[in-house]
């Protein structure tokens, strides 16, 4: 089925360690984002791309690096993990930036660092 | 300073009984706004939005929702809850510098038989 593939489901990192955060799109969309989900404050933005070769900061996005790799496929950096990344990340992608169309969301990645 | 405010934390109602998801947002012109279920372990699946005209707009699994712009309120409904419909509910509205929604904090739906 079409949509947003987030890989991995979870994960658990010590302080200080790095990870990257997959996410593939196959609906030839032309933004996606990351989004964290903390109890009590909804969805955040980390980072978005507007289109390929694009990244422009969110909300949040201390801690967090980006990588636009192709059209499908939209990657989140951890350099070197703290607890306050502890958090349910998200990807999503829509056709154009502008909200006009609502965002496909992958199924999220729960990250534990310890 | 929050965009979107979802004042209900938790809500429970019977199986059968009707549902109000309350949403409010601060927004400078017209917004565009959406409200996305969320199941358990799942992402987020979009119920619905509002763009412009109709202000009484028809989403998926039955549920509808209201514009108000005179209470900046985005109100959720649904005659009669299932129990499929237990799950976490956001309100959303944008965009906010061309490119980003700001999501309220989220209703917890809980269903009882």
């Amino acid at each position: 089925n079409a949509g947003v593939t987030q890989t991995p489901k979870f994960q658990v990192l010590k302080t200080g360690q790095s990870m990257t955060l997959q996410c593939a799109q196959d609906m030839n969309h032309n933004s996606m984002y990351w989004y964290r989900q903390d109890p009590g404050m909804g969805l955040r933005l980390i980072y978005y791309s507007a289109s390929e070769g694009t990244t422009d900061k969110g909300e949040v996005p201390n801690g967090y690096n980006v990588s636009r790799l192709n059209k499908r496929e939209f990657s989140l950096r951890l350099e070197s993990a703290a607890p306050s990344q502890t958090s349910v990340y998200f990807c999503a992608s829509s056709e154009n930036t502008g909200s006009f169309y609502g965002y496909t969301f992958g199924s999220g990645t729960r990250l534990t660092v310890v | 300073a929050q965009s979107v405010t979802q004042p209900d934390i938790h809500i429970t109602v019977s199986e059968g009984a009707s549902l109000e998801l309350r949403c409010n947002y601060s927004y400078g012109a017209t917004p565009y706004l959406f409200w996305y279920v969320q199941s358990p372990g799942q992402g987020l699946q979009l119920l619905l939005k509002y763009f412009s005209g109709d202000t009484l707009v028809q989403g998926i699994k039955g549920f509808e929702a209201e514009f108000k712009r005179s209470q900046s309120s985005f109100n959720l409904r649904k005659p009669s809850v299932h129990w499929s419909d237990a799950a976490e509910y956001f309100c959303a509205v944008g965009p906010y510098n061309n490119n980003d929604m700001r999501f309220g904090a989220g209703t917890r739906l809980t269903v009882k038989p």
